[in-house]
């Protein structure tokens, strides 16, 4: 029931590109993501709407794949401030509700 | 608008005691939810209130245990504490941002050690 997130960890040198990938196996309403940095809450990028909506704050981008339940993160020419842990959060169902069922995460570490 | 607050920020129990944390959402979100974060099992779902009503729940024990005011202020109360309930406890509430849809915008948590 817990959406599998790949890779576990990647590290990277600014400005090169990351995607981060979330799978379920079970039909999603919607996808959300989320980073945390250490010691802080996790802090919202992007959600994912079953039909292809796509709604984030932040210059990331991010696709969904209702077929395969899958989606994925791409963070492109990464900066320092990327450097942190990346949750995939998933929602089943008619969606709009609190639950969501969280990825293990995935770390980014973004060098200089 | 003011974030989520949660308090206490940090807690120290022992084993046996009872704790109840607070969660404020952001002002309109009606529907609240917690969140009980540890290293080896990662962010994992306690429960949904909206509305008062508990609309969600997670595979956690009764002793876990929370509850919504009318103003959409939540509690979450652990009794008998156990030293594997040690963890971050995250409040979330969920309702209109600024991307135009509802997202679910998580408090700082509360850091609660069990002795």
């Amino acid at each position: 029931q817990q959406p599998v997130q790949s890779p576990q960890a990647v590290i990277l040198r600014e400005g090169e590109d990351a995607v981060i990938n979330c799978s379920s196996s079970k039909a999603l309403y919607s996808v959300h993501w989320y980073r945390q940095k250490h010691g802080e809450a996790p802090v919202f990028l992007m959600i994912l709407l079953k039909g292809g909506e796509q709604k984030g704050h932040e210059k990331i981008s991010a696709s969904f794949n209702e077929k395969k339940q899958q989606s994925s993160l791409y963070l492109t020419a990464s900066q320092l401030s990327y450097s942190g842990t990346y949750f995939c959060g998933t929602e089943g169902g008619s969606g709009n509700t609190g639950k969501l069922i969280f990825g293990q995460g995935t770390t980014l570490q973004v060098k200089p | 608008k003011a974030g989520v607050t949660q308090t206490p920020r940090y807690l120290i129990k022992t084993r046996g005691q009872q704790v109840t944390l607070s969660c404020s959402p952001i002002s309109g979100h009606r529907s609240v939810s917690w969140y009980q974060q540890t290293p080896g099992q990662g962010l994992q779902f306690l429960f949904e209130y909206f509305s008062e009503t508990q609309r969600n729940k997670g595979n956690f024990p009764g002793r876990f245990s929370g509850r919504q005011f009318s103003n959409s202020r939540s509690e979450m109360n652990v009794s008998t504490l156990e030293l594997g309930d040690s963890a971050l406890y995250l409040c979330a509430s969920r309702g209109p941002g600024l991307a135009g849809v509802n997202e679910q915008f998580f408090g700082p948590g509360t850091r609660l050690t069990v002795l």
